[in-house]
């Protein structure tokens, strides 16, 4: 079945250091989703992508579409301590239909 | 907009009774629900699919004698835990698909079952 790969699995950062993490697969995707899931609670959605290159901005979070449509990075910048929490990708190949999601990255932010 | 919400969020139940889970979408209508579960620090493991008025769809190695799910409105779907037991424990976490953004899943908070 269609896997993701994420990675880094966990990242201990300092507090203002950016942050990158990655999502790739050797299935292609239509829409690659990026949610952040903080703990005791549900995944909040970080950003949407619909189109191969597209990379969009959500304050100091920006993620890209693939090119090759098989993978997608998140990136944050000057993290705070706030930023803490498991960030998962997910994509999915058709209109309908269930996501896959990739394993999570855990992220520590150091003040 | 793109609210999810489920209730009760915390649930202690005594091992052999069932209990049931309701995920609500507030502010739109989803015509594809998820029912999610998640062992501490481990990633969503997806148990099925549900679409309003129809079956649910059942993920390879979920019981659905034993996770029964009903989606019987396009804002409501619930999932009952029949018989638990102490293994069921466990964070369970709906999301649904609906309304112009049909492509995003909107995940509700999350329901904490401890068997004991």
């Amino acid at each position: 079945g269609q896997q993701l790969n994420q990675s880094p699995q966990s990242m201990f950062i300092q507090e203002g250091e950016d942050v990158s993490m990655n999502c790739t697969s050797s299935s292609i995707f239509n829409t690659w989703l990026w949610y952040k899931q903080e703990p005791g609670e549900g995944p909040v959605l970080l950003i949407a992508l619909y189109k191969a290159g597209e990379l969009t901005s959500n304050g100091r979070l920006t993620a890209q579409f693939g090119i090759t449509r098989k993978d997608s990075f998140l990136n944050i910048s000057a993290s705070i301590p706030s930023d803490v929490g498991i960030y998962f990708c997910a994509a999915k190949g058709t209109n309908a239909g269930k996501s896959t999601f990739g394993d999570g990255t855990t992220l520590t932010v150091k003040p | 907009g793109a609210v999810v919400s489920q209730h009760p969020s915390r649930v202690i139940c005594k091992s052999g009774t069932s209990v049931k889970i309701e995920c609500r979408s507030l502010d739109f209508q989803a015509t594809t629900m998820f029912w999610y579960r998640q062992f501490p620090k481990k990633s969503l493991m997806l148990m099925a699919t549900s679409n309003e008025g129809s079956k649910a769809t059942y993920e390879q190695g979920v019981e659905k004698d034993k996770f029964l799910i009903n989606h019987a409105s396009l804002t409501l779907s619930t999932l009952t835990v029949t018989s638990a037991h102490p293994e069921d424990s466990s964070f369970y976490i709906c999301s649904a698909e609906g309304g112009v953004s049909y492509n995003e899943q909107f995940f509700g908070p999350g329901t904490r079952l401890t068997v004991l």
